[in-house]
């Protein structure tokens, strides 16, 4: 079955410090991994989308990483902002036919002044 | 604004009553996906369409169907409603089936009481 766990399920960090998000899965046949931020009572917003053959992918001050042996990725945020506070999701898309993606239960992040 | 519309913003209904969701996707995108956000759960994937024909299914309940019309856009309906169906519901378009690309409207908001 395929599956997505994110950790941690909540984080607490303070303005300007760095913080790791975590992703793994266990789709397969592996497309694509994404990771989302969702504000409250919004829809995702995509962050970056990485394939098999990409191991990092930047967007401003987010990172994502992608180990495809291991299943795992990471979304690296740097000098946090208030505007941070959100869901983050990690999504894994197969490629077995029909293109059906599998989605975390997303970290949520809370940035403290 | 994502591009992809979706109405009404909010919608309350009595349970055992059908309502009928839109989804209008961005200019030049010919998929159409559904997702279900309940509260405190990830987003389910429900149902994905790729001009006009049904590509794959989901955790979509027999009371909901959706279609894609000719001109692209799409209807999410859901009949005999219950209180657990009161959720986030989102719609994502991308221009092919890969969903490699695509963006969320920014849901609707159904309340069952």
């Amino acid at each position: 079955k395929n599956q997505v766990e994110q950790s941690p399920q909540s984080l607490i960090i303070l303005e300007g410090k760095n913080c790791t998000l975590q992703c793994n899965y266990t789709v397969s046949p592996f497309s694509n991994l994404r990771w989302y931020k969702q504000d409250t009572g919004r829809g995702p917003v995509s962050l970056t989308i990485m394939t098999f053959s990409e191991n990092t992918k930047s967007n401003g001050r987010y990172t994502a990483t992608l180990d495809a042996d291991t299943k795992q990725s990471s979304l690296h945020i740097t000098a946090s902002q208030l505007s941070d506070s959100a869901s983050y999701i990690c999504v894994v898309t197969s490629s077995g036919g029909s293109y059906i993606p599998t989605f975390g239960r997303g970290t949520s992040l809370i940035v403290h002044p | 604004d994502s591009g992809v519309t979706q109405t009404p913003k909010h919608l309350i209904t009595a349970t055992g009553q059908r309502v009928t969701l839109r989804c209008s996707p961005r200019s030049g995108d010919l998929s159409v996906y559904w997702y279900q956000q309940s509260l405190d759960q990830g987003l389910q994937f429900l149902i994905h369409y790729y001009n006009g024909e049904e590509r794959a299914k989901g955790n979509i309940l027999e009371r909901f169907s959706a279609q894609q019309f000719p001109d692209l856009h799409s209807e999410l309906n859901l009949s005999s409603l219950e209180l657990g169906d009161s959720a986030l519901y989102f719609c994502a378009s991308s221009v092919d089936q890969s969903n490699y690309g695509y963006t969320f409207g920014s849901g609707t908001r159904l309340t069952v009481v």
